[in-house]
């Protein structure tokens, strides 16, 4: 089946340094990202929906200057946490949709961001 | 905007124990409806989906979900679960066509015990 590949699955930064995660689309060609964020005992949250070679739409309240993300092909997304804080430490999913219609979205394993 | 309830955060059950989750959202126009699993250390995976057309609906290893338009409603269920059903669930709903932009519910943690 369709695999999404997000990386790193961990990672522990220091305040005011920035983090970069990746999500790669390994078997399929990916139109559009999602970017999620997740704390703990609640729901995961649409940060941002990304599609290749153009700008992310961002949800209201999403810092776009702080959750940078690039789309630069059909098989990677990259979400770049700047300046992190430690209010920024949570769990970030990417999952990614192919261009059939009515396809379903696939999933990465997330990434849990310290920052300490 | 849409909102989505899973009002069961943590069930407890024993294996061949019948299973129902539910799942309310509040929109009131054409709605698709997801069930997602998440297994301990994976990532999510998709259960079942509603669109249209018959409102109960099958999905992978014995699941079912009945939409219920009038209660708004979109609980998940399972005759008899097994050990290899924890994990935890999600339901998510896309408010018009298409099965993109989700709105996750908080989830509900399931635990089979043997």
């Amino acid at each position: 089946g369709a695999v999404v590949s997000q990386h790193p699955s961990r990672v522990i930064c220091k305040s005011g340094t920035s983090v970069k995660i990746e999500c790669r689309s390994l078997d399929f060609q990916a139109t559009t990202m999602f970017w999620y964020r997740q704390f703990p005992k609640q729901s995961l949250m649409l940060m941002a929906t990304s599609n290749e070679g153009s700008k992310a739409t961002y949800e209201q309240g999403v810092e776009k200057d702080k959750f940078l993300i690039n789309h630069a092909s059909l098989t990677l997304s990259t979400l770049t946490v700047t300046s992190a804080h430690p209010e920024d430490s949570s769990f970030y999913i990417c999952s990614a949709l192919a261009s059939s219609y009515n396809s379903p979205l696939h999933f990465g394993n997330g990434t849990r961001l310290t920052v300490t | 905007a849409q909102s989505v309830s899973q009002h069961n955060h943590h069930v407890i059950l024993s294996e061949a124990a019948s299973l129902e989750l539910g799942c309310n959202y509040s929109y009131g126009g054409t709605v698709n409806l997801f069930w997602y699993v998440q297994y301990p250390g994976q990532h999510l995976q998709l259960l079942l989906k509603y669109f249209s057309g018959d409102p109960l609906v099958k999905g992978i290893k014995g699941f079912e979900a009945e939409f219920i338009k009038s209660k708004f409603s979109f609980n998940l269920r399972k005759p008899s679960v097994q050990w290899s059903d924890t994990a935890e669930y999600f339901c998510a709903v896309n408010v018009g066509g298409g099965g993109n932009k989700l709105t996750f519910g908080t989830g509900t943690q399931l635990k089979v015990e043997l």
